[in-house]
């Protein structure tokens, strides 16, 4: 069945720092992927949708600027959040699938000190 | 009022047991209704995916919606300990590569 991958699966930065977080369809091609954060004992919030060839789409609250969305072809998209800072640890999850079915991938833990 | 209600527990269970898990929604226009298993640090893998109003059942999982009580329920029979995990539910006014709203989560025990 299809499988989205997540890499990494955990990162560690200092705080300042830029990490990127990739998200890749391994067996269809994914023209809308979509990207959640988690809180430790929360749900999954929505930050933006990423669509392939086009700009994303970010939920209100979540800055553009500081969570920025490539999603260049139709087997990856990006997540790189710029200048972090301790608040931005969490679980970054991203979901893509076909309209039959929907992935999650597998989860990115990021810890910024 | 939130889109979605859910009473994040936590909730412990002996081996064995019938396991209920519910939510609310108070948007009429959601139509699929989705429970979602995350195990701790992974992503969440899809359970149970309904659109009408009754009874799905999946082996020992068995989801339940009420349209007209904005109600969902997950039910799991013969609980085992490899349930522990979190459970969401999900909603989304469109089927496919729509929009979820999730749950926040209700934490499952299951105790040997």
């Amino acid at each position: 069945g299809a499988v989205v991958s997540q890499h990494p699966s955990w990162v560690i930065c200092k705080s300042g720092t830029s990490v990127k977080i990739e998200c890749r369809s391994l067996d269809f091609q994914a023209t809308t992927m979509f990207w959640y954060r988690q809180f430790p004992k929360q749900s999954l919030m929505l930050m933006a949708t990423s669509n392939e060839g086009s700009k994303a789409t970010y939920e209100q609250g979540v800055e553009k600027d500081k969570f920025l969305i490539n999603h260049a072809s139709l087997t990856l998209s990006t997540l790189t959040v710029t200048s972090a800072h301790p608040e931005d640890s969490s679980f970054y999850i991203c979901r893509s699938g076909t309209e039959d079915e929907q992935f999650f991938g597998p989860g990115t833990r990021l810890t910024v000190l | 009022q939130k889109e979605v209600e859910q009473d994040p527990g936590p909730l412990s269970v002996p081996e064995g047991a019938i396991v209920s898990l519910n939510c609310t929604y108070s948007n009429s226009a959601f139509q699929y209704f989705m429970w979602y298993r995350q195990y701790s640090r992974k992503g969440p893998e899809l359970l149970m995916y309904t659109y009408s109003s009754g009874n799905k059942e999946d082996g020992r999982f068995t989801a339940q919606v009420d349209k007209s009580s904005k109600y969902i329920s997950l039910f799991i029979r013969d609980s085992q300990p490899s349930d522990s995990a979190t459970y969401l539910c999900a909603i989304s006014t469109q089927g496919g590569s729509e929009k979820l709203v999730f749950g926040k989560g209700t934490k499952l025990t299951v105790n040997p």
